[in-house]
């Protein structure tokens, strides 16, 4: 089946420690891939996206993503994280090959920050 | 520019009632969408509109309704609410979604279905 996968529910780590969340996607052709970022009682907002081009993307407050074709990938890094990144992470592909369209969540992960 | 607005912000309704949450858009986006917001399940899309008139489903329609008559406008529907149906929902919109243009959201509506 189709789908979109963050298999890390929650994550924990240190303020100034690097981040990597990790998403992953199982359509066959290369679709349109967005990271959004929601903080606690907020709507989504977009960090970054990929749809062609230049696999490694930069994205807004210091984020950046690599699309890996051959892994079906589109990992979110941060080479140091603040306390106000404390958020929920979304990854999401759209362009999908049954339906051109619609755009597909994965379940997310939680990101909490140590002092 | 208000971008995406969604009303009511929170709502309480019996089961069977019904009931509209409006999403309204002042960018002149042609696709626009609704999502439901569970625990552990990310965002699901519910319906999704790729312009006036135009309108399809997503991956847990059943039990709303939709319709695109404007541009701006995209209300949803319940026509009979459950309690499985409490969530939290999302509006969202963007230009052609085609081109891979990112959606933008509105606050969200917190339904609870007693």
């Amino acid at each position: 089946a189709q789908s979109v996968t963050q298999p890390d529910i929650h994550i924990t780590v240190s303020e100034g420690a690097s981040l990597e969340l990790r998403c992953n996607y199982s359509y066959g052709a290369t679709p349109y891939l967005f990271w959004y970022v929601q903080s606690p009682g907020q709507g989504l907002q977009l960090l970054l996206k990929y749809f062609s081009g230049d696999t490694l993307v930069q994205g807004i407050k210091g984020f950046e993503a690599e699309f890996k074709r051959s892994q079906s990938s589109f990992n979110l890094r941060k080479p140091s994280v603040h306390w106000s990144d404390a958020a929920e992470y979304f990854c999401a592909v759209g362009g999908l090959e049954t339906s051109y369209d619609k755009v597909i969540f994965g379940p997310g992960t939680s990101l909490s920050v140590i002092p | 520019n208000a971008g995406v607005t969604q009303t009511p912000k929170f709502q309480v309704l019996k089961t069977g009632q019904s009931m509209t949450l409006q999403c309204a858009q002042d960018m002149n986006h042609e696709y626009m969408s609704w999502y439901r917001q569970d625990p552990g399940m990310g965002l699901r899309l519910i319906h999704y509109s790729v312009g006036a008139g135009i309108t399809d489903q997503g991956e847990v329609p059943n039990g709303y309704n939709v319709s695109r008559s404007t541009t701006e406008d995209f209300p949803l529907r319940l026509l009979s609410a459950a309690p499985s149906q409490t969530s939290v929902y999302f509006c969202a919109s963007s230009y052609t979604q085609g081109t891979g243009q990112p959606q933008h959201f509105g606050d969200g509506t917190r339904l609870s279905i007693l």
